[in-house]
This record gives structure tokens, sequence and C-alpha cells, in this order.
């Protein structure tokens, strides 16, 4: 048990479906993130919340679309996705990130998701 | 802009000692940190370094130098759970930035 928690663990997904990648924290944290992680790749730092608002977008491409309706709960919206976008999905909460203060993130167990 | 590098694997043996490396280049930089992945789970947080020196921790320590944007994690007596990938990550203005993660293997 992380206090982070993502559902699904494991997705499979036509190009054409829409699904949602949803995250749960329950550490009091004010700072929520999408990390992408493939195969022989570093963690990718897709998305950043902060109290609910974005306040990074890795120049991610638009068929990736996150929600953050409030500072415990974080989506990930998927639509017409390509195969390539198979990675483990990955979210993470920490207390707001600010100049000068170190930012420990935990991380949720990952959603698998295979494009086919 | 942000650079961390790190080795892809290392192979040592149950009981010996591990040291892996990390070089940063990191804007805004106050702090490195080391997590823990195994196979098909999540990272986890093992230690982290805001001034020069080392932090000891049980059988891990991790050591950072600013001035030369480096960092090491060592790892003593090792056991087979050890068996996993080590992932160095800097903190700067708002956000950790990742390597690739260090695949260590623990043979017996």
């Amino acid at each position: 048990e992380t206090g982070v928690t993502q559902t699904p663990r494991h997705l499979v997904m036509g190009m054409t479906n829409k699904k949602s990648l949803k995250c749960e924290q329950h550490l009091g944290h004010n700072a929520m993130y999408w990390y992408k992680q493939s195969a022989k790749k570093p963690l990718e730092l897709m998305f950043v919340y902060n109290f609910k608002e974005q306040t990074e977008n890795n120049s991610v491409p638009s068929r990736f679309s996150p929600e953050c309706p409030n500072s415990s709960h974080l989506f990930l919206h998927l639509h017409t996705l390509q195969p390539e976008d198979s990675a483990l999905y990955l979210c993470a909460s920490s207390q707001a990130p600010r100049v000068g203060a170190i930012t420990e993130a935990f991380f949720g167990q990952g959603t698998r998701l295979t494009v086919v | 802009g942000q650079n961390i590098d790190q080795p892809t694997e290392m192979t040592a043996t149950e009981g010996a000692i591990v040291q892996i490396n990390c070089t940063y280049q990191t804007s805004g930089f106050n702090g490195l940190f080391w997590y823990q992945q195994h196979a098909g789970e999540a990272p986890t947080f093992l230690s982290y370094n805001v001034l020069d020196g080392l932090e000891e921790k049980g059988r891990f320590s991790s050591f950072l130098s600013r001035s030369k944007g480096y960092s090491y994690l060592l790892l003593k007596e090792l056991q087979m759970k050890d068996s996993a990938s080590y992932l160095c990550a800097a903190s700067g203005y708002s956000t950790l930035t990742f390597g690739k993660g260090t695949m260590l293997l623990v043979s017996p």
C-alpha cells in the first residue's frame, strides 16, 4: 500500500477506443503527476498539477487529456492512441513543490497500457 | 536543461558492495533522489541528498557533490532481493527528472 492508488492495473485498448486512467492519493498532498515509462527509457514527465491547476505539460500529444477535479484525484483520458503509446503510466503525488524545497514523490503501482 | 546519466546495467554477488554512479545537469537543482524499482512495480523512495556529503541509511548510503554534479548510491551486504532498477532523480524548480535507471543483478 503506497498511499497512491491507480486503476486499472492493466488495460488493453484499440486505437479507436476512449478510456480513462484514474489515480487517487490519500497522503494529503497538493501536487500530482503523470509519468510515462516505456521499455528501456527513463521515466518521462507528462503533466503536473499543483493545487488542481496544471502547471506543466511536457509537449504531450492532445490524444492524452488530463483532468484534476481535486487535490486527491487525477485522471488521464485517452483517445485515438497509437501502438507506440503502449507503456507503463505512473501517477505520483507530493507536497506542492516550490523553489528551494525538496519534493519527494510517492508513486502508484502504475497502469500497464497496451494499444492494439 | 535537464540531463541525468547513470550506467544501464551492473552485476554483483550476494554479500558484496556495489556503487551506482549518477551525474546530472539540472536547472534550479535543489536535491538528488534515489528510487528502487522492482520489475512491474512502482518506484519506491530510498534516499535523498540536499547538501554535499554522505547520507547513511542501514545498508544503503548516498553521496552528493553539488559542485561536480555527481552522486552515488552505495549498497552493502547485497541480498538477492536487491536485484532491481535503481533510479537517480534530480529535483529542480517544480519537478523531478529521472535517469534511465541502472538494472542491478545480484547473483548467489
